[in-house]
Parts: structure tokens; sequence; C-alpha cells
């Protein structure tokens, strides 16, 4: 069975401050694929990352940033210089299939910055 | 990125009744799924949409209650029948295929649903 966790409920921090959202998962597929989405307070999920568990390398698009470490089962998110407009919920998600497979989510971490 | 798009975006129904939902892709996918997701909960797939088969349904779901059709390869529904206040959630449509460059899986705005 797949489990993605994501222990942080809530998170607050002032603009301009970096913030680490964790993702743990758990699977025992050799081949797996991770991924990570935005759902800001109007509601639609907007899809930000996916990494296969084949590619460890690290990815960075402008702010934003991913950690994956196998050894550790994590891909953590990082918001570097958060805006206002990061405010949202961000969901980690877990397939065995890439795109073609359902997705297993994390509850969510709530992502609050304060200007 | 394939744009999805749904309706109806948002409904309130009566308790006993049924609703469809219709998600439309703007090009041919592999697969289609649907999810919902419970007021500040996160997402659970529902089921498989299969193009010209039966969906796949996932544990704690059913038929019966959650019936789908996916006539081609751009265009599924999910009814949710016989509808309680336990109903009320967002449910979402996604669409996904396999690929070296299309591996992903983008998602509709959903339909808000409220049960009275």
């Amino acid at each position: 069975a797949q489990k993605v966790t994501q222990a942080q409920t809530e998170i607050s921090v002032v603009e301009k401050e970096d913030v680490t959202l964790d993702c743990v998962y758990e699977t025992r597929d050799t081949t797996y694929y991770l991924f990570w989405y935005k759902q800001p307070p109007s509601g639609e999920l907007v899809f930000l990352i996916r990494r296969n568990s084949f590619d460890e390398q690290n990815e960075i698009s402008g702010r934003y940033s991913w950690n994956f470490q196998k050894s550790t089962s994590s891909f953590n998110f990082t918001i570097t210089a958060s805006q206002v407009v990061d405010s949202a919920v961000y969901f980690c998600a877990l397939s065995a299939g890439g795109g073609a497979d359902g997705l297993t989510f994390g509850k969510g971490t709530h992502l609050i910055i304060q200007p | 990125s394939a744009v999805i798009s749904q309706k109806p975006s948002r409904d309130i129904c009566q308790r006993g009744t049924s609703l469809t939902i219709q998600c439309q892709v703007d090009s041919q996918v592999t697969m289609m799924f649907w999810y919902r997701q419970q007021p500040g909960q996160s997402l659970t797939l529902i089921a498989t949409a299969n193009q010209g088969s039966e969906a796949t349904y996932e544990s704690g779901f059913v038929i019966d209650k959650f019936p789908i059709s996916r006539p081609n390869l751009t265009f599924s529904t999910l009814t949710v029948s016989n509808m309680s206040p336990e109903d009320s959630s967002i449910y979402l449509c996604s669409a996904g295929d396999r690929g070296v460059y299309t591996d992903t899986q983008y998602f509709g705005p959903g339909t808000r649903l409220t049960v009275l």
C-alpha cells in the first residue's frame, strides 16, 4: 500500500522568509512517481512538479526547489523569498504509474504568507 | 498540458436526488480519473474511468453510488446517486498519460456539491 505523510498541517511565515514543506512517502514499488500540487483559495489544483524514483536530482524552478532523497523517502519542497501569492494548500502525491495511474495524496500543508 | 473543464462548477441538491458531473478534456488522453475532496480534507481517488469498459473503483466506492461513463478519449461523467449531506464535497476529474514528456496528471477546476 502507498502512503504519503505531510506532517505539517499549517505553516505561517512572514513574506520574504524561506519555507520548507515536508513530504515523506511509503511504497513497495521499485518504480514510482512523486508530485507536488498547489491548491489556492480558488480551489483549482495546479501541477508543480513530477519526479521519477530513478531520478534523484534536485530541481529548481525560480523561487521553488525540490529535494528528493530516496534514502529517507522524502520529497521536500522549498519556497525561497516567499510571497503572499504563495499562500495556498500544497499537496504531495505518489503513484506507481506516473500520470497514468491514480494518485495517493498526503493531507496537505496549508501555507500562510503574511505581508 | 491538457486543459480540463467540468460542468457544473457548483450545485446545491436535495437529499435523495442524483447529480451528473461532466468532464471534458481538450485533447485525447489515455487515462481519466475521478477524485473526491471532502471539506477541509485531502483528495481521495474514487475511480479510474476506462474508455469503452466499466470503471475501476477504489475501496470504499461502488458503482451503484458513483456510476461513471467514458464514451471516448476526451469525455467522462460521474453521477452521485441518492445523495446525502455526507456527499457534500468537491469532485475533481483529472487526465493523465504515460510518456517521457507527458507523464503527469492534470486536474479540472472541480465541482463543488452541497447536499441539503
